[in-house]
């Protein structure tokens, strides 16, 4: 069983619905992040939670320690948000990756 | 300010060969962190160096080694390169490493033939 699971493994939307991708872990962590990755490789930091709920624009992501899980929320999905979205939580002296959620958001 | 750069963007070598890739970090970060990333294995950590020092390691053999200059960049290097080690590689840099915003380079997509 792998330590950071995420779900679902890929998923369809239509502009403008409301999307949770979902993360769970098995290991102490200090942190969690959400990282975006579009084809052709480049990463992006989307959040840094150890504790709580954050917002960035149409982007929210919470984790609840007590219960190892994640998840991060797109509002208003935009074809633009169409990327693969990985978890990734620090562990002791590693980061440890999700395997992504490939996401793909219609016009 | 200037992000995250990896050199080359892309590299072709063959098996046997060693290769060096370069990352230079945001002005300012001195922990830099170097990834792996295939489709069978996703992505996964090699290792990650603060002021010169290799603070951690992840789970990959010998052939794999860094190293990070006095200005912060950093290069890794794969000796005897296998078919296997066909990837992209990707660094990261932060203030602090794992309890910070990561930055990441665009990688270096290495193919071994």
């Amino acid at each position: 069983k792998n330590e950071v699971e995420q779900s679902p493994q890929n998923l369809t939307a239509q502009e403008g619905e409301f999307i949770t991708i979902n993360c769970s872990y098995s290991v102490g962590i200090s942190a969690l992040h959400w990282l975006q990755q579009h084809p052709g490789g480049g990463i992006v930091s989307l959040f840094m939670l150890s504790s709580g709920k954050k917002k960035h624009g149409r982007l929210i992501a919470t984790i609840n320690i007590q219960e190892k899980h994640s998840s991060l929320h797109i509002t208003a999905s935009h074809p633009r948000d169409s990327a693969v979205y990985i978890c990734a939580v620090h562990n002791t002296d590693k980061l440890i990756f999700g395997t992504g959620t490939r996401l793909q958001v219609f016009p | 300010k200037a992000g995250v750069t990896q050199t080359p963007r892309y590299l072709i070598k063959t098996r046997g060969q060693q290769v060096t890739l370069s990352c230079s970090p945001i002005s300012g970060h001195r922990s830099v962190s170097w990834y792996q990333q295939t489709p069978g294995q996703g992505l996964q950590f090699l290792f990650e160096y603060f002021s010169e020092t290799q603070r951690n390691k992840g789970n990959f053999p010998g052939r794999f080694s860094g190293r990070q200059f006095s200005n912060s960049r950093s290069e890794m290097n794969v000796s005897t390169l296998e078919l296997g080690d066909s990837a992209l590689y990707l660094c990261a840099s932060n203030l602090e490493w794992g309890n910070t915003e990561a930055f990441f380079g665009q990688g270096t997509r290495l193919t071994v033939v």
